[in-house]
């Protein structure tokens, strides 16, 4: 079966940079994108970005760009995303999911608590 | 604020219809397929309608999706208290080249 499994929670301060990992299995890794969404406390969806896991090539949020890198090992099927200069309205769930069109993601991971604060 | 808008909140009686509505622009939702997800708390979002009108797996029919230009809507029929929820759209925008979320909007079931 399809499953995305994130790394754990982070505990930040602000101006560090923080990677949470997604580990893909169940199917073929390199047939589908990977997308990052995140969820503030209390708040909306958010897209961050996305990664083609055949080729690395990546798309990201324009409030992110320059302070993010997502990446793929596909030895392994993880992808990663790299968030840099953390500030206080970074915290939020981050979840990964696998996308069937650019819009429509069909399997989630369960979310990773990123919490920045000094 | 996001290029995509959607009511803040819709609310119904058991067995009742409701219509969750997403306007967009040409360069988002009239150009692009329109998705829609089911957000409970605690959880990660669940597909609800994967590209305009058809729905995900194991979505019960009671869900439709609707497009037309640059507009979309999710219908609720025979509304139902698992029902309660906040439901977002979701789209491709050209002009952004991202994917954008609606502002949510919260299911009432009274």
């Amino acid at each position: 079966q399809v499953q995305l499994v994130q790394s754990g929670a982070e505990v930040k301060k602000p101006g560090a940079s923080v990677k949470v990992s997604c580990k893909a299995s169940g199917y073929l890794f390199t047939g589908y994108y990977i997308y990052w969404v995140r969820q503030a406390p209390g708040q909306g969806l958010e897209w961050v970005g996305r990664i083609n896991t055949n080729t690395g090539a990546t798309n990201y949020a324009q409030r992110f760009q320059g302070r993010i890198t997502v990446t793929r090992d596909t030895s392994l099927n993880i992808v990663y995303m790299d968030l840099e200069r953390l500030t206080s309205d970074d915290t939020a769930y981050y979840f990964c999911a696998r996308g069937q069109a650019p819009a429509a993601y069909d399997f989630w991971g369960q979310g990773t608590l990123v919490s920045v604060s000094s | 604020q996001s290029v995509v808008t959607q009511p803040l909140s819709v609310s119904g009686t058991p067995g009742q219809k409701v219509t969750i509505s997403c306007s967009g622009s040409s360069s988002n939702i009239g150009g692009n397929t329109v998705s829609w997800y089911q957000n409970l708390p605690g959880a990660a979002p669940k597909l609800v309608i994967l590209v305009n009108d058809q729905r995900a797996s194991g979505v019960p029919d009671r869900f439709s999706g609707f497009k037309s230009g640059a507009s979309a809507s999710l219908v609720i029929s025979g509304l139902q208290s698992e029902d309660e929820a906040i439901y977002y759209c979701a789209t491709w925008d050209d002009s952004l080249t991202a994917t954008v979320f609606g502002g949510g909007t919260r299911v009432t079931v009274l």
